[in-house]
C-alpha cells in the first residue's frame, strides 16, 4: 500500500503564476517531510523540509504547508518559473523513530511552467 | 565540491547475468542509501550504511540483491541472477550522518535494463 501519495501526475502553470503540488500520506507515524525535485536523467535535489512541529516553512520561492490533522502537505511555489519545471517528489519520515534516515517516496508530480 | 558519483550511467544486460553498481559518496559522507525508481513509480527505499555499523538491509527485494560499502567510502550494489523485474534506475545518496535533519545528496543514477 502506498503510504504517501502524490494523486495529481502532472501540473502545467503559467510562468509568474503560483504552482501547487499536494501530498497525502497515510501512515501517522511519518513526522518529517521533503520536497524533492528531479530534472530528467539526473539524480533528486533536495528543494525544502518540515517537521511535524511546524505546520509552514518558507524558502524563497517555496513554501511547504503542513496540515497534521488531514495528513496532507502542500508545495506552493510562486512566481512559478520556466526553470521549475521538473518532477516533484513528496517523502517522509518517521523521523523520531530509530531508522529515521529511511524515506518513503511519493511518486512524483510533473510540473510544467510554461512562458 | 564533487557530488555523489554512480557508475556506470547505463547498463543493458541478458536476464540472468551478474551486475555490479558503483557509488561514490560525497567526501565525508558518513551516511550512504540505495534506491530504486522502476517505471512510475517513486522511489523505493532499498539498503542503508552509516559509518561501521551493520547496514539496515530491510528494503532488498530479494537475495539477490546485496551490497557493500568499503573502507566507509564507495559502495557496491550486486544483483545477480537479474530478471527483467529488475530493471530500473538504480539511485544511490550520501548525507553527513544518518540524521533526517541532514538532506540526502542524490547521484544521476544507473539505469539498468534487463533484456
Amino acid at each position: 500500500d502506498q503510504q504517501v501519495k502524490q494523486n495529481s501526475p502532472s501540473l502545467s502553470v503559467q510562468e509568474g503564476r503560483i504552482s501547487i503540488l499536494n501530498c497525502d500520506y497515510t501512515n501517522s507515524m511519518f513526522d518529517y517531510f521533503l520536497w524533492y525535485k528531479k530534472y530528467p536523467a539526473e539524480g533528486p535535489t533536495f528543494l525544502i523540509s518540515i517537521s511535524s512541529i511546524k505546520d509552514k516553512n518558507e524558502d524563497g520561492r517555496f513554501t511547504v504547508f503542513l496540515n497534521k490533522s488531514a495528513k496532507h502537505l502542500s508545495l506552493h511555489i510562486v512566481p512559478s518559473q520556466p526553470g521549475d519545471s521538473a518532477v516533484y517528489f513528496c517523502a517522509a519520515s518517521a523521523g523520531s523513530g530509530g531508522s529515521n534516515y529511511k524515506l518513503t517516496f511519493g511518486k512524483g508530480t510533473l510540473l510544467t511552467v510554461n512562458p | 565540491g564533487a557530488g555523489v558519483s554512480q557508475s556506470p550511467s547505463n547498463k543493458v544486460t541478458e536476464k540472468g547475468k551478474d551486475v555490479e553498481l558503483r557509488c561514490d559518496p560525497i567526501s565525508g559522507h558518513t551516511a550512504l542509501y540505495w534506491y530504486r525508481q522502476s517505471l512510475g513509480q517513486g522511489l523505493e527505499f532499498l539498503i542503508y550504511f552509516q559509518g561501521n555499523s551493520a547496514p539496515d538491509k530491510s528494503g532488498l527485494p530479494s537475495d539477490r540483491f546485496s551490497a557493500e560499502r568499503t573502507g566507509g567510502s564507495v559502495s557496491t550494489l550486486t544483483i545477480q541472477r537479474t530478471q527483467q523485474e529488475d530493471s530500473a534506475v538504480y539511485l544511490c545518496a550520501s548525507s553527513l550522518a544518518g540524521q533526517i535533519n541532514q538532506p540526502q545528496h542524490f547521484g544521476d543514477g544507473t539505469r539498468l535494463s534487463i533484456l
